[in-house]
């Protein structure tokens, strides 16, 4: 079982980059890697997923090491409205099995003015 | 697009009492997965269906749960009986053909359940 391991909270300025690492030692071969953000009463919604190296969109940047047991969001440039708990999701839907889906413990972004 | 509707949206009811969890996937979508996050348990999957029958059933906490997805467009997820330990919220989410990953993973505004 890929069991993911997150900082319970960080605090960031207006402005900065921040980066969220996710440690994932036991995934899998076939395993992706997804992070989620959650507002409160809200579900999770989808930022970025990647399986190696860097991926990059237009909200933020994954960086996978070649190992892969772990993994880093980066969010460039948070504003007061990326305050959120951010999520790291290790697995595999197939129509055969959800692999395992393991939400990480998240992490509580507070950004400050 | 209306997304994933669940409902209710709050439901308080005593032990003991049945309670049933509505969900309406996005149409179109053929998976459908229920979750159940608590702040000591955080977010864990319960059950996971594909074209209406279950594939993952291995999170379902114990028999006083059952889910079912009679079709393409409705699932319920049901505790008999509910005691306090159930207390959570319950999401439910849906995916399109053909995702093998876990990003296209579309989530409901959940139902906040109190057992009181």
């Amino acid at each position: 079982l890929a069991k993911t391991t997150q900082p319970i909270s960080m605090d960031s300025y207006e402005g900065q980059e921040v980066n969220i690492t996710c440690s994932h030692n036991n995934i899998a071969t076939n395993d992706y890697i997804t992070w989620y953000q959650q507002f409160p009463s809200q579900g999770p919604r989808f930022i970025i997923q990647g399986y190696k190296t860097k991926v990059t969109n237009e909200v933020a940047s994954l960086f996978i090491p070649a190992d892969r047991k772990s993994s880093t969001l980066s969010l460039p440039r948070v504003s007061l409205s990326d305050t959120a708990v951010y999520y790291c999701l290790v697995g595999l839907i197939s129509s055969g099995s959800a692999r395992q889906l393991t939400f990480g413990s998240g992490t509580q972004l507070t950004v400050l003015p | 697009d209306a997304g994933v509707i669940q409902s209710p949206r709050h439901e308080v009811t005593e032990m003991g009492q049945e309670v049933t969890l509505r969900c309406k996937p996005i149409s179109g979508h053929n998976s459908l997965f229920w979750y159940r996050q608590t702040m000591m348990r955080g977010l864990e999957l319960l059950i996971y269906f594909n074209n209406n029958v279950p594939i993952d059933d291995s999170g379902m906490p114990e028999d006083r749960f059952s889910a079912k997805m009679p079709n393409a467009s409705f699932s319920t997820l049901k505790i008999q009986p509910s005691e306090p330990r159930d207390s959570a919220v319950y999401f439910c989410a849906s995916s399109p053909p053909g995702a093998r990953r876990t990003d296209t993973q579309y989530f409901g505004p959940g139902t906040r359940l109190t057992v009181l």
